[in-house]
């Protein structure tokens, strides 16, 4: 099996960089997926594969990975950035693998 | 979009189908996969079928595997998943999703049904 690790929790001040990390064995190998829920809404990706933004993501979204942990950072952080945070990855021997969740609360 | 449907109050040990319908693209070019959420909990991958050009094959979780079937059919633009010998256990919010080709994030998402398993 392949484990992702997420803190349970981060909080960022308003306007500030909220950074989310996603640890996993050799992680910088695989591309990592980046998702956002809001309570009652289905997850909306956010990075996909590493780095990359869908279109209509604000550039505030970002994501970079290497070595044993992933990060995605909002920078600029506000009110409605509020969420629960998911990475995932594909592992050949686990498949579709997703870390824990991190909720994100902005103060 | 994707739109989920089928979800029930059901006892355990009985069976029950949900349905994903698509709409708005060409559904025969996506991988089709299925997720669950316990209320408050984590998101939990179950089933991956890819698509026609790639064999229709099929991955499953092994929290479900031999219990959870999925299946497409593209004619109607529709993933299924057969759930049978339901546990307490499998009470969540059950989602679908679509991707692109090997390793790709899910870029769309249905809203979700709930699947209650309870005597």
């Amino acid at each position: 099996s392949y484990d992702l690790t997420q803190p349970l929790s981060v909080s960022v001040a308003l306007g500030q960089t909220a950074t989310i990390t996603c640890g996993g064995n050799n992680i910088g190998s695989k591309n990592v997926h980046w998702y956002q829920q809001k309570p009652g809404q289905a997850p909306m990706v956010v990075i996909y594969r590493d780095t990359n933004r869908p279109s209509g993501i604000p550039e505030r979204f970002s994501g970079s990975n290497s070595g044993n942990t992933a990060t995605l950072s909002i920078s600029g952080a506000q009110a409605g950035d509020e969420a629960d945070f998911y990475c995932q990855v594909w592992d050949s021997s686990a498949n579709w693998v997703f870390g824990g969740g991190t909720k994100l609360t902005v103060l | 979009q994707l739109v989920e449907s089928g979800g029930n109050l059901v006892q355990p040990g009985r069976s029950l189908r949900l349905s994903c319908t698509a709409s708005g693209f060409t559904f025969g070019d996506y991988f089709m996969s299925w997720f669950r959420q316990v209320p408050g909990k984590g998101l939990e991958w179950l089933a991956l079928i890819r698509s026609k050009p790639y064999g229709e094959t099929i991955e499953y979780a092994a929290s479900v595997k031999g219990r959870f079937t999925i299946s497409r059919d593209d004619s109607k633009n529709i993933a299924y998943l057969q759930m049978s010998v339901l546990k307490t256990d499998d009470t969540a919010v059950y989602f679908c999703g679509r991707s692109i080709g090997v390793g790709n994030a899910f870029d769309i998402w249905g809203q979700g049904t709930m699947v209650t398993v309870s005597a």
